[in-house]
């Protein structure tokens, strides 16, 4: 069965550290995709990336950058030069197929980052 | 504004009462699912369904029901079976599989 794990329970850091979120997955299959949501004090999920599993490119958007590496079976989450905004609770989730062709995800059980001023 | 509309987002239930929490999108979104979430533990899948009329039995599905008769509505049934209910509710759709799923903002359910 798929499985995330998000070693980091919580991590605390000083506003403009950069920090790096670790995510290492376990599956199977070999087409899948992976996610990261981010989840504000608020309470909803906010969609941050998707990443298939035959495109193995470093994505960086503005100060997020994620680094995928299928030989580890990791897919880690940097922000750089955080920000107090930047406070939130972060999920890695991977898809698996489910019964009847269809697809569902699971999710690890996050990492808590909170940035201070 | 397309988005998904969870609510109440407050709810609150007696012994042995069954609770409906709701859930619309207006996204045309083919998929919608229903999440549990408890401190530490992340979300973990209680239902979900690919079109209308049909849905699937997630990791938790125990003590839940649910109904998909229109495409935007995706409403669960807390019954009174699920003994531990207090929890954050949060559901879902994605236009099709393997796309990102968008979220709405959750209801809080607790026990009097």
């Amino acid at each position: 069965a798929q499985k995330v794990t998000q070693a980091q329970t919580e991590i605390s850091v000083v506003e403009k550290e950069d920090v790096t979120l670790d995510c290492v997955y376990e599956t199977r299959d070999t087409t899948y995709y992976l996610f990261w949501y981010k989840q504000p004090p608020s309470g909803e999920l906010v969609f941050l990336i998707r990443r298939n599993s035959f495109d193995e490119q470093n994505e960086i958007s503005g100060r997020y950058s994620w680094n995928f590496q299928k030989s580890t079976s990791s897919f880690n989450f940097t922000i750089t030069a955080s920000q107090v905004v930047d406070s939130a609770v972060y999920f890695c989730a991977l898809s698996e197929v489910a019964q009847g062709g269809s697809e569902k995800l699971v999710f690890g059980k996050g990492t808590k980052l909170t940035v201070n001023p | 504004d397309g988005g998904i509309t969870q609510s109440p987002k407050y709810l609150f239930r007696k012994e042995g009462q069954n609770v409906t929490l709701s859930c619309e999108q207006n996204l045309n979104h083919d998929a919608m699912y229903w999440y549990r979430q408890d401190p530490g533990q992340g979300l973990r899948l209680i239902y979900y369904s690919q079109i209308v009329n049909d849905f699937q039995k997630g990791d938790i599905a125990e003590g839940y029901s649910v109904s998909r008769e229109k495409k935007e509505s995706f409403p669960l049934t807390v019954t009174s079976a699920q003994k531990n209910p207090t929890a954050f509710y949060l559901c879902a759709s994605s236009i099709t599989r393997y796309q990102p799923q968008h979220f709405g903002d959750g209801t809080r359910l607790s026990i009097l």
